[in-house]
Order: structure tokens, then sequence, then C-alpha cells
């Protein structure tokens, strides 16, 4: 099983429907995180969270919110979606540690298409 | 603005040569830099890293190296072969990075020919 699991990994919605994302990780890893990848624009981070009791706000949170069920899970919602959160998601996980270290490294999920039409 | 650019959407080398990828960086708080390759239908994943105390950092057939005056760094593949065409993403992270997560640039794709 892989070490970063994201369901579903391929979604088809209408705009005004809500979605959710979701991610769950084995690698013990405090760190989770949620990117979005767009054409010509790499990786953008959404939300991120440290703890369980931590979230927060990445570069481009307006229209979505995050919610860390358990050290394991973090899941991503789209309250109501629109067709430019058409887009490749990615869920990471790091172990963390702050300071320029290998403890810095993603791992990162196989990734979740969503389509809004 | 992007923190972290990759200037070169795409690069295209025979196989048996050197492949070198680039990119720039604008925040002089980085300190840790690292790449990615990703292939379709895949997640990134992590290749190498160089720490900002280093100016360069080799792994096989991979080696970066970091331009701290110029805030650039490079990705060298030597010898490229066709198993690494895939899409290469350039990150960097702040010291004591506290509250931040890695900034990524927009990626360069690599096609190697055989």
């Amino acid at each position: 099983d892989a070490d970063v699991t994201q369901t579903p990994r391929n979604r088809i919605t209408k705009t005004g429907k809500r979605i959710m994302l979701e991610c769950s990780q084995t690698k013990g890893h405090d760190r989770m995180y949620w990117y979005r990848q767009d054409p010509g624009l790499g990786l953008r981070l959404i939300y991120y969270s440290f703890d369980v009791k931590d979230i927060n706000k990445g570069e481009i949170s307006d229209g979505y919110s995050v919610s860390r069920q358990a050290q394991a899970k973090f899941s991503l919602s789209l309250e109501s979606a629109i067709p430019n959160q058409t887009a490749l998601y990615f869920c990471a996980t790091s172990l963390g540690g702050g300071g320029n270290s290998g403890a810095n490294v993603l791992t990162f999920g196989a990734g979740s298409r969503l389509t809004v039409l | 603005d992007q923190q972290v650019k990759q200037n070169s959407p795409s690069l295209s080398v025979q196989e048996g040569r050197i492949s070198i990828l680039n990119c720039d960086y604008t925040n002089s708080m980085f300190d840790y830099f690292l790449w990615y390759k990703k292939y379709p239908a895949e997640g990134p994943t992590f290749l190498i890293s160089i720490s900002s105390i280093k100016d360069k950092n080799e792994d096989g057939r991979f080696t970066v190296f970091l331009n701290k005056s110029a805030k650039h760094l490079s990705l060298h593949i030597v010898p490229s072969q066709p198993g690494d065409s895939a899409v290469y993403f350039c990150a960097a992270s702040a010291m004591d990075t506290g509250r931040r997560a890695l900034t990524f640039g927009s990626g360069t794709r690599l096609q190697v020919q055989p």
C-alpha cells in the first residue's frame, strides 16, 4: 500500500457542488499538506497542518477548507466548486523539524484529478 | 510573484548526454533546496537536495549546484537516460520555517531521446 493515499483519484462534478478530497498516510508524519498543480504554475500550497490542532492557510486557500481528523488523515473540501478549481490536487506529508534538513522532504500521494463543469 | 522560477518549460536531450535544468529564486531567506521528479499519473518524488552551506551535492548521476550570490541552482543529470523523461520541480524552504512549507517552481519537462 502507498504511504500517502488520496481518494478519489478522479472526480467530475458540477459548479456549486460540495466536494471532499481525502488523504491518509502511514508514514507517521506530523505534518500534512494540500497542494494544487496547474499547467505552467507548478505546485501551489493550499493548506497545511503541522499537527492535529494546527491548521494554516497557504498561498491559495480561498474557496477551500480543511479538516485534520487525526494524525494520519487530512481532508480538503470545496464548499461550492467552481470551474477554475479544476486541477490536480496533491496531498503530502513530512516529518518536519524546521531548519534546513531532510525532515523537510515531502512525500506525495498520487494525486486527485478534479474537474468542475 | 513567484519566488521560485523555472524559466524553461521544456528541455530535450539525447540519451547519454548531459541534462541541465535551471532554477532561480528571489527570497534570500531560502536555505534548503530540493528537486522533485514527477511522472504522469504519479505524485512528485524526491530526487536530491542541497543546503545553503554547500555549493554542490551529488548522488549518482544527479548533481545539484547552488550559486547563492546569483540565487540560482541547477540540476545536472549525466548521462541522461530515457527513464529520466519526466517533469522536474525545483523547491525551496526558508530556515526555521516554523509556519511555512516548501515553495515550488513551475516545473521543466525533460524529454530524453533514445
